[in-house]
């Protein structure tokens, strides 16, 4: 079946440093490709998507490109601020009466003034 | 525009005893989805539902269960509570059914089994 695999941290950064935040997959097809981060006290929300290879998602400075040949959709930012702390989620939906989106575990990302 | 709402937000309960946790989507959304969130598994799809029907379920036994009503908003029924059912769950909502679709998830409803 489908699964996603992402470092699970926690993830400890000064303000103003590059991040990388690793995600690979494993899914039947061309799935589409996303980021959800969850804020303190708050629900998830849609941070970008890509829905096929090559494709770059895109917001908040965040970035993620899908590399089909390496099952990547490793999210990047290069200046991180102290509100990006939040855990974020990989996740991939392969579509065609696929069981909803698969998750990967979250990254606890931390970031320090 | 409000969120997606979940009700209530704690739950304790124990062993042998049903839950029913409720949903309200965001106004004009048709699609409901369920999902449990653990330490151990982290996030898995229960089930979605368009239009008063479910469309898709994942793996989880039929002691899990849900509707939806003809204003979008969702309940989800967990009978013969276990100790492993205690987790956070989350419910999204999204325009149309698939997870294609930008979903908003609510702040959860989180069950303790004792």
């Amino acid at each position: 079946g489908d699964s996603v695999t992402q470092m699970e941290g926690p993830v400890t950064l000064s303000e103003e440093a590059f991040l990388t935040i690793n995600c690979t997959y494993t899914a039947t097809g061309y799935p589409s490709l996303f980021w959800y981060v969850q804020y303190p006290g708050e629900g998830l929300q849609l941070l970008l998507k890509a829905t096929k290879a090559d494709d770059k998602g895109s917001n908040k400075g965040f970035e993620a490109t899908y590399r089909k040949e390496t099952t990547s959709f490793h999210l990047e930012k290069g200046s991180v601020q102290v509100s990006d702390s939040a855990v974020y989620f990989c996740a991939l939906y392969s579509g065609g009466g696929a069981d909803g989106l698969t998750f990967g575990k979250g990254t606890h990302l931390i970031i320090q003034p | 525009k409000a969120g997606v709402t979940q009700t209530p937000r704690y739950l304790i309960k124990t062993r042998g005893q049903q839950v029913t946790l409720s949903c309200s989507p965001i106004s004009g959304h048709r699609s409901v989805s369920w999902y449990q969130q653990t330490p151990g598994q982290g996030l898995q799809f229960l089930f979605e539902y368009f239009s008063e029907t479910q469309r898709n379920k994942g793996n989880f036994p039929g002691r899990f269960s849900g509707r939806q009503f003809s204003n979008s908003r969702s309940e989800m029924n967990v009978s013969t509570l276990e100790l492993g059912d205690s987790a956070l769950y989350l419910c999204a909502s999204s325009l149309q059914s698939g997870g294609y679709n930008e979903q908003f998830f609510g702040p959860g409803t989180r069950l303790t089994v004792l």
